[in-house]
Order: structure tokens, then sequence, then C-alpha cells
């Protein structure tokens, strides 16, 4: 299975600070068909995970131009500038190129 | 409108098995692929499996000898089955369209005699 390993565990910022987290692959995410399906969620407490960024660098609807991802291969970067107030949660990088899909382990962004 | 609901029993004694439906509205299930996903209490989500729009399925390695999805197209309906169920396996298991885009709200199994 590929290993998702998430840094930092634990993101403490400053409400409109900068935050950056990071996602790094066991193998490269870039599948037979060319396209890299890395993706990142937001779960805030007591609700399921929203999608935000899908395949590296895609803005889901609705996503504030705040959260930007990039990366390539194996190594992979959320960045939220401006951090509010709603941005406050849990983060999730996943994984579709390779079955099994895996999860990164999460990192919490908590107000420094 | 999107939606997708999870429902199922909130206590399953050891060695049972589970039985989890999620039901989908405004969206074709015969289009659209649909995974489960838990989350144990304070830990991080897990992929279990998916069932495709053509009724093919894969699952999580590490539970797939447990583990069985299907689906009834006529009710909008995508089943999980898992057997042999353990305390470890108590958590909030989610069902949500492939991509990501769309989740259901959640429900809480616990695990516990």
């Amino acid at each position: 299975d590929v290993v998702m390993t998430q840094t930092p565990v634990s993101l403490p910022v400053s409400l409109g600070g900068q935050a950056s987290i990071s996602c790094r692959s066991s193998q490269s995410l870039v599948h037979s068909n060319g396209n890299t399906y890395l993706h990142w969620y937001l779960q805030k407490p007591g609700q399921s995970p929203q999608l935000l960024i899908y395949r590296v660098s895609n803005r889901f609807s609705g996503v504030p131009d705040r959260f930007s991802g990039s990366g390539s291969g194996t190594d992979f970067t959320l960045k939220i500038s401006r951090v509010e107030p709603e941005d406050l949660g849990d983060y999730y990088c996943l994984q579709s190129t390779h079955f099994p899909f895996t999860f990164g382990s999460g990192t919490k962004l908590e107000i420094k | 409108q999107v939606q997708l609901k999870e429902s199922g029993p909130g206590l399953v004694q050891p060695s049972q098995t589970l039985s989890l439906t999620c039901t989908v509205s405004g969206l074709s299930l015969t289009s659209n692929s649909v995974s489960w996903i838990r989350q144990p209490p304070g830990k991080g989500l897990e992929w279990m499996g998916v069932i495709w729009s053509n009724g093919g399925t894969d699952y999580n390695s590490a539970i797939k000898s447990r583990l069985s999805i299907s689906r009834d197209t006529s009710k909008s309906q995508v089943f999980l089955k898992m057997n042999s169920l353990q305390t470890e396996d108590t958590a909030m298991y989610f069902c949500a369209r492939i991509d990501g885009r769309y989740w259901g709200q959640g429900v809480m199994v616990t695990v516990s005699s």
C-alpha cells in the first residue's frame, strides 16, 4: 500500500498568517494516464470531510483562493494564506492513484 | 441537490456482522461510484472500498476478507457488510462519491457487548 506521510501533526497559526502542510507518498502518484490523483480535505469538528483541492492544484467549487495546492511525483504541499477562523480543523491528503486509496494521518490547524 | 445519508445500527456486538446503508439522492448509481470511509474516534480516515458505476468493487486489502459492498440501483442505495467485528471497528462510517465532492453525514458504530 502507498504510505502517505503528512507533516506536521499540529500547526499553530495566527489569524491572518500563513500555513503550509506537506504530504509525501512512498511511491509516485502519477497514474498511467498521466494524471496525479492527490487531493486535500478539511474536516471541521463534528463534520464530514470536505474537498478543498483535487488532483494536486485544482480548487473545488466555492473554495477560497487563499487555498492552493502544489507538487508532483511524491511530494505535495497545501498552503493556506491569510488564515481565517473558519479554516481551523483537521486537514488530510488522499491519494487515489493506487489501490487501496490511502489518507495521510492528518494535520490539526489551530490558533497560536 | 446531491445527498448521501448513512443508516444502520449504532451498536453491534463483537464477532457479529455490521450492515450499513447509504441512501443517495440527486445522482444515479449507474453513472456514479460510491466509496465507504471510516474514522475511529479521535483518529484519522481509512478508505474501505468502492462500488463502481458498473457494479464492480474494490476493497482495502487490510479488511477485504471481511468486507462486502453492494447496491440496489432501483432504490439508490449502497450497502456495506462487514463480518467478524471487533472493538477496533468502532468508528464513524461515511459514504461518499468517489471523487470526494459529496459526503454523507456519517453514522457512528460502536462494537461492544
